[in-house]
């Protein structure tokens, strides 16, 4: 059972927007930055919204993050076959004192 | 360029000690806002953060898994060390490092390629 909630699924169509929530609470999203990391099937996960909104060098601005109280949300446009994945949100549990993660959301590109 | 490479058994027999490397490279683990921490994935299952180390020698621990893990790091090889004590059927996993980025946030910003290790008598 992760400490952050995600939805298991999402799908769109090519060229499509899609969203990811991530739900936490106080002690976490409510307290911290959130971070979102790709993982592409049978690789290593890869940073994709640092901060709650920052995108490291070289991701597309095809990717969005924000975060509302205890909530985070990614977006993604222009949706494209590969971006088929899975997505996970991130952050720190203060009460916890460890480093959490989101169930992940399985992302399809009909 | 930044790079974290695991290493270690792939097979482990129930009850045994794990250990695992994490060999760092692009980075000193000297830099008070960088850690490294490490992530497992068993198969087809979500990621979940054990353990993770800082330049001050600072540890947090998963609360469920703390009397089994122990995280150290060794500066001057550059490597960062997990040990898991009493391996189990349900330890089977990818396990990955992740260096951290911290200052007022907590983040991985690079991982390794992770290593798969099951468990087999």
């Amino acid at each position: 059972q992760s400490v952050l909630t995600q939805p298991p699924s999402v799908s769109a169509a090519p060229g499509q927007k899609v969203t990811i929530s991530c739900s936490g609470s106080s002690s976490n999203i409510g307290n911290n930055y959130v971070s979102w990391y790709q993982q592409l099937p049978g690789t290593a996960p890869k940073l994709l919204i640092y901060d709650n909104d920052k995108r490291p060098s070289g991701i597309p601005d095809r990717f969005s993050g924000s975060k509302s109280g205890t909530s985070a949300t990614l977006g993604i446009s222009g949706l494209q076959t590969g971006d088929e994945a899975d997505y996970y949100c991130g952050t720190w549990d203060s009460r916890l004192t460890a480093g959490v993660f989101g169930g992940g959301t399985k992302l399809t590109v009909l | 360029q930044v790079t974290l490479t695991e290493s270690g058994p792939v097979v482990v027999k129930p009850t045994e000690t794990l250990t695992l490397t994490c060999i760092v490279s692009g980075f000193p683990l000297t830099n008070a806002r960088m850690g490294v921490s490490w992530i497992r994935q068993p198969p087809g299952k979500a990621l979940e953060w054990l353990a993770d180390v800082f330049s001050n020698n600072e540890k947090s621990y998963s609360r469920s898994l703390r009397n089994r893990l122990t995280i150290s790091k060794d500066t001057s090889e550059s490597q960062v060390v997990l040990t898991m004590t009493n391996f189990d059927p349900v330890d089977t996993a990818t396990y990955f490092c992740a260096r951290i980025m911290r200052s007022y946030s907590y983040y991985f910003d690079s991982w390794g390629q992770g290593i798969l290790v099951t468990v087999s008598s």
